[in-house]
């Protein structure tokens, strides 16, 4: 059984360029929520998502971040115009009922450097 | 706004020796998890707690939850080298959709 998958692993970005990262769930599993993890800290929740629908976007920066869960296809996080302070590693977990009921599975991360 | 925290944030200990890593949190929860995290990689799953006075065991770790003071504790008995690594708890209160983790222990196990 494959885990969570995220590619890639490593990107790097020039501050103003676009970064796409990408999450497959864990094979059955619809609810994929990303975090964000900064040198030296904890993870920070960002944005919790089911097929085709935000359900919780409380942790996602106002401006220059947005996801999305296709019905068909990886979840994506986008971040526009990066700067240096996007970066950090960003990890995706999935589960396979609602948060709050069910045990999060987390991919290997995406580490982002914005040069 | 709900908090989690960790003590100490940071440990050096000889191998053989017990310590135990605490884990605060503010409000009530759902379930609390002990993660381990090795340098550059992900987050392995080490134990889930799902209600007062739960207590596992996985080798020399050993997690213990006690909602009523919003606590656990992640003991480890004679350390080991392979130990080494960061360790973090998360709060799920079971209202919401995310996970809230605390700042981390950084184990350092010593020969």
């Amino acid at each position: 059984n494959a885990g969570v998958m995220q590619n890639p692993r490593h990107l790097v970005r020039r501050r103003g360029q676009e970064a796409r990262l990408r999450c497959s769930p864990m094979k059955g599993h619809s609810h994929v929520y990303w975090y964000r993890q900064l040198p030296e800290e904890g993870l920070k929740f960002m944005v919790y998502l089911q097929k085709e629908n935000i359900i919780d976007e409380s942790g996602m920066p106002k401006e220059r971040f947005s996801a999305e869960f296709p019905k068909e296809g990886p979840s994506i996080l986008r971040i526009q115009q990066v700067v240096r302070g996007d970066s950090a590693a960003y990890f995706c977990a999935s589960s396979l009922g609602q948060a709050g009921k069910e045990t999060q599975y987390f991919g290997p991360g995406t580490r982002l450097l914005v040069l | 706004e709900l908090k989690v925290e960790q003590n100490p944030l940071f440990l050096s200990m000889q191998e053989g020796k017990n310590y135990t890593i605490y884990c605060n949190y503010s409000t009530t929860s759902d379930r609390l998890y002990w993660y381990r995290q090795d340098p550059g990689k992900s987050l392995e799953s080490l134990f889930v707690l799902l209600s007062n006075g739960a207590v596992k065991q996985e080798g020399r770790l050993m997690a213990s939850l006690d909602t009523k003071a919003r606590l656990s504790t992640l003991h480890i008995t004679a350390a080991v080298h392979d130990l080494s690594a960061t360790y973090f708890c998360a709060v799920d209160t079971g209202t919401a959709s995310k996970l809230t983790f605390g700042t981390g222990t950084r184990l350092q196990v010593t020969l």
